[in-house]
């Protein structure tokens, strides 16, 4: 089965800038979208269309994509952004409607 | 207010069924696909099963297929999630999210937890 593979976990400083990658063969024909989950509460969408940031979504927030990896930036770290984040595609059948997560990354902030 | 608000979840026996609801509200529900995932204690979302804005197109994961069936009522706003023989491991709390085609899943429910044990 299809997978997106994404580091455990990420620890930066507030201030600095940190990237999240996330892996998967299908990811040059399969745009990926980003997620932000917080303790206890609802993922919600930080990046769509790999690089498309939703309104509401701060600026440091970007998304970027090169060949089979997608990567998400937060610049200039806050402590709100300690959080797990997940990538997401379409399964590489191609066929809308079918998805697939990436294991999630957990964003520390030091 | 665009809301989902998810219900029907609780504890359930091994083998046994429950159905999960999603209700909508603050758009046009029956213009939209809409999807379940899920999310085991301490574990990362996994996506379930999705369904078209019509509801003649479903889509499940392998590890669901043949045992959960999603299902909507355009004119009740409401999506569904028929889960039988229940096992151990499908206790997760369970999400609906709205599917805005490309622009990704927005937004979701704030879940509601199935617990599957004896």
């Amino acid at each position: 089965s299809y997978e997106l593979t994404q580091p455990p976990s990420v620890s930066v400083s507030p201030g600095q800038t940190a990237r999240i990658t996330c892996s998967g063969d299908a990811l040059p024909k399969q745009y990926a979208y980003w997620y932000q989950q917080k303790a206890g509460q609802a993922p919600v969408l930080a990046i769509y269309k790999d690089t498309e940031r939703p309104s509401g979504i701060p600026e440091r927030f970007s998304g970027s994509s090169s060949g089979t990896t997608v990567t998400l930036t937060i610049s200039g770290v806050q402590a709100e952004d300690e959080a797990d984040y997940y990538c997401q595609s379409a399964d590489s059948s191609g066929t809308y409607g079918f998805w697939v997560f990436g294991g999630g990354t957990k964003l520390t902030v030091l | 207010e665009v809301q989902l608000v998810e219900s029907g979840g609780g504890l359930v026996k091994p083998g046994g069924s429950l159905r999960l609801s999603c209700a909508a509200s603050g758009f046009t529900f029956s213009s939209y696909s809409m999807n379940w995932v899920r999310q085991a204690p301490g574990k990362g979302l996994e996506w379930v099963s999705s369904i078209s804005y019509g509801g003649a197109n479903t889509y499940s994961a392998d590890s669901v297929k043949g045992r959960f069936t999603i299902s909507r009522d355009n004119a009740k706003n409401s999506l569904y999630l028929q889960m039988d023989s229940l096992r151990a491991e499908d206790t997760a709390v369970y999400y609906c999210a709205r599917d805005n085609q490309v622009a990704g899943f927005d937004p979701w429910g704030q879940g509601t937890l199935v617990t599957v044990s004896s």
